[in-house]
């Protein structure tokens, strides 16, 4: 099974700046989920990242906004850009961590905007 | 489109009582995977089981079962003997493609009380 490292645990950022989550995975996977959980709410998926091409974003979410890169199988990044409140979220990686079994995640980014 | 819903926001009850959680789904796909994850106060999501659309079974893993009806769509989730440490939040998931992306229910809030 898969196990991923996720930093920062938490911050607490200044509205207008930028902050970029990281993800790195102990083996090898094909695809990389980045979800959002807005406080007291579910999890909503951003955008999926295969390595070797641009991601896929969801409805509502834009490139500009959430910028991600995906330069190798084991690795993620996440930038949350030009942060207001609304941002304030968990925000979480997510990886299948066994073939057609199931997925595991991030121990998840405490994101505070101020 | 594929939906998942947990009509119960919060549940209360106290300790050894037996409580189910229940989740409904919606999909035209005739493949497809069910997820249960259960999401502490700290934060992370801890995965419990993973069901597939073919697998009508029902499981039962020390104190937790899970009741999974295809013709009604539902993949109930049962704990006998609640303890104050299933104090959580808990998804049910769906997923339509092997290794694809997760839909979440809105989550079900469960306080078990000494």
């Amino acid at each position: 099974s898969a196990v991923i490292s996720q930093k920062p645990s938490r911050d607490i950022c200044q509205r207008g700046t930028s902050l970029t989550i990281q993800c790195q995975v102990d083996s090898q996977v094909t695809m990389m989920f980045w979800y959002r959980q807005q406080p007291g709410q579910s999890l909503t998926l951003i955008a999926t990242a295969n390595q070797g091409s641009e991601a896929t974003y969801e409805s509502g979410f834009v490139i500009d906004k959430f910028p991600i890169s995906r330069p190798n199988l084991t690795f993620s990044t996440l930038t949350v850009s030009n942060m207001s409140p609304e941002d304030s979220s968990i925000y979480l990686c997510s990886v299948e961590y066994a073939r057609g079994y199931g997925y595991t995640f991030g121990s998840g980014t405490r994101l505070t905007v101020v | 489109a594929q939906k998942v819903t947990q009509a119960q926001t919060e549940i209360s009850v106290v300790e050894k009582e037996d409580v189910t959680l229940d989740c409904v789904y919606e999909t035209r796909d005739t493949t497809y995977y069910l997820f249960w994850y259960k999401q502490p106060p700290s934060g992370e999501l801890v995965f419990l089981i993973r069901r597939n659309s073919f697998d009508e079974q029902n499981e039962i893993s020390g104190r937790y079962s899970w009741n999974f009806q295809k013709s009604t769509s539902s993949f109930n989730f049962t704990i006998t003997a609640s303890q104050v440490v299933d104090s959580a939040v808990y998804f049910c998931a769906l997923s339509v493609n092997q290794g694809g992306k997760l839909i979440f229910g809105q989550g079900t809030e469960l306080s078990v009380k000494p």
